[in-house]
């Protein structure tokens, strides 16, 4: 099957400072990805669509201007999460969407963010 | 608006035995992808299965049965003789058809635990 990557798979950061993740498709274009956020024993939570060459749509009570997304080509979406806080830390996966018929939904390893 | 609800949060089985995972989920659409994934404790989504809503056949995979009843909105995962490997978190989710669509809502999980 299709495979999507994340970098980094872990980080631990400061807070006040920025982390940027990165969700890539390794064998097949996406025009379109996913970022999902997920609490400690709690379920994955859609963050934003990220459409390559426009801007991302954002959920209802996601914020835009912290949670930044581009797509700047068919196989890369970043995440970057600014300023962030200790309640940022928490545990994000992207998943990117194939372009057959079926629109499968590929889903990356995930990066666990720890902000101090 | 998509709902997916799995009522149990934790499940603790003996090894060997057999164990249900409910499913019930609500959706307008009349095309939709169901999915199962299994996410163990290093974090990564395990893609189990994937349904479309035409398709009401029941499916096999070795320990692994999917009973998806449109007439009841289910779609229930049952691990036959289970084994310790099998302990995880288990979502449920369900994904809309439409064009660039295919994000997709996730129920809470349940937490599986075998005991040998």
């Amino acid at each position: 099957g299709a495979v999507v990557s994340q970098h980094p798979s872990r980080v631990i950061c400061k807070s006040g400072t920025s982390v940027k993740i990165e969700c890539r498709s390794l064998d097949f274009q996406a025009t379109t990805m996913f970022w999902y956020r997920q609490f400690p024993k709690q379920s994955l939570m859609l963050m934003a669509t990220s459409n390559e060459g426009s801007k991302a749509t954002y959920e209802q009570g996601v914020e835009k201007d912290k949670f930044l997304i581009n797509h700047a080509s068919l196989t890369l979406s970043t995440l970057t999460v600014t300023s962030a806080h200790p309640e940022d830390s928490s545990f994000y996966i992207c998943s990117a969407l194939d372009r057959s018929p079926y629109n499968e939904q590929f889903f990356g390893p995930g990066t666990r963010l720890t902000v101090l | 608006a998509q709902k997916v609800t799995q009522a149990q949060t934790e499940i603790s089985v003996v090894e060997k035995e057999d164990v249900t995972l409910d499913c019930v989920y609500e959706t307008r659409d009349t095309t939709y992808y169901l999915f199962w994934y299994k996410q163990p404790p290093s974090g990564e989504l395990v893609f189990l299965i994937r349904r479309n809503s035409f398709d009401e056949q029941n499916e096999i995979s070795g320990r692994y049965s999917w009973n998806f009843q449109k007439s009841t909105s289910s779609f229930n995962f049952t691990i036959t003789a289970s084994q310790v490997v099998d302990s995880a978190v288990y979502f449920c989710a369900l994904s809309e058809k439409r064009a660039n669509a295919g994000k997709s809502t996730f129920g809470d999980g349940t937490t599986l635990t075998v005991k040998p």
